[in-house]
C-alpha cells in the first residue's frame, strides 16, 4: 500500500473553530489531493496541489485552504468550520496528472470530521 | 457533473460472476475509462482503466464495445469480500481530466 497517513484519523469540533487536517506521504508523488465524502456521494474535489507551493481548487473550495510547504505534506484548513462541512475527507497521492487516461490515485483512509 | 451513470445497488451471491455496466454516452475520443473500489471506512482504491476492447488483471476484466459508450466490469467469482462501492469514472476534459466521482454502485455479495 502507498504510504500516506492522515491526521486526525477522527475530530470533533465547533461551528466557528478553526480545522487543520494533515496529509503526509512517504512516496515523493508530485501531486497530492484532497476530497470529501457525504453519505450516498461520491467524492468531490476540494484542492489539489502539483507541487511545493502549487495547488489549485476543486468544485468545491469555497470555505477551505489549503498549503504545501514540503513534497510530502498537504494541509487543509477551515478557517472557521461550519455544520456543513461534516464529512469524511479523503487525501489522496499521484505521481502526475495524466491526461485522457488519469494516473492512479492512492488514498489515504480519511478523516471523518463532525461539525457541531 | 458525473460523466459516467452506474445503477444505485446490485445484489450477488458468492461464487458467481458479477458484471457492472456503466454508460458514459459522451465520453470523447481519447478517454479512458477508470474504475476504483472503495470498502468501507476506506479510501478508494484503483481497479483497472481501458481504453477499448477488453483489459484484464488479477482483479477484474473490463469490456469496452467499439461504441464506447458503455463499459462493463466483470468480476469473477467474486466473495464476501467484494462487498464494496464501485465507481465507474472518466477524466473531465473541462477541468484538464480531473475524476469527476459519481455515487458508484454498491455491490452487496450475499453467502
Amino acid at each position: 500500500d502507498a504510504g500516506i497517513t492522515q491526521s486526525p484519523r477522527h475530530k470533533v469540533t465547533e461551528t466557528g473553530t478553526p480545522v487543520t487536517l494533515r496529509c503526509h506521504q512517504t512516496e515523493n508523488h508530485r501531486y497530492m489531493y484532497w476530497y470529501r465524502q457525504d453519505p450516498g456521494h461520491g467524492l468531490r474535489l476540494i484542492h489539489y496541489s502539483y507541487g511545493v507551493k502549487d495547488t489549485d481548487k476543486g468544485e468545491v473550495s469555497d470555505g477551505y485552504s489549503v498549503s504545501r510547504s514540503k513534497t510530502e505534506d498537504f494541509l487543509l484548513t477551515l478557517e472557521s468550520a461550519t455544520s456543513s462541512q461534516t464529512s469524511v475527507y479523503f487525501c489522496a497521492i499521484s505521481e502526475s496528472k495524466g491526461g485522457t487516461a488519469p494516473d492512479t490515485q492512492y488514498f489515504g483512509p480519511g478523516t471523518r470530521l463532525t461539525v457541531l | 457533473l458525473a460523466k459516467t451513470t452506474q445503477p444505485i445497488s446490485m445484489d450477488s451471491y458468492e461464487g458467481q460472476e458479477v458484471n457492472i455496466t456503466c454508460s458514459h454516452n459522451n465520453i470523447a475520443t481519447n478517454d479512458y475509462i477508470t474504475w476504483y473500489q472503495q470498502f468501507p471506512s476506506q479510501g478508494p482504491r484503483f481497479i483497472i482503466q481501458g481504453y477499448k476492447t477488453k483489459v484484464t488483471n488479477e482483479v477484474a476484466s473490463l469490456f469496452i464495445p467499439a461504441d464506447r459508450k458503455s463499459s462493463t466490469l466483470s468480476l469473477p467469482r467474486v466473495s464476501l469480500s467484494d462487498t464494496a462501492v464501485y465507481y465507474c469514472l472518466v477524466g473531465d476534459v473541462d477541468s484538464n481530466y480531473q475524476l469527476i466521482w459519481g455515487a458508484g454502485t454498491k455491490l452487496i455479495i450475499k453467502p
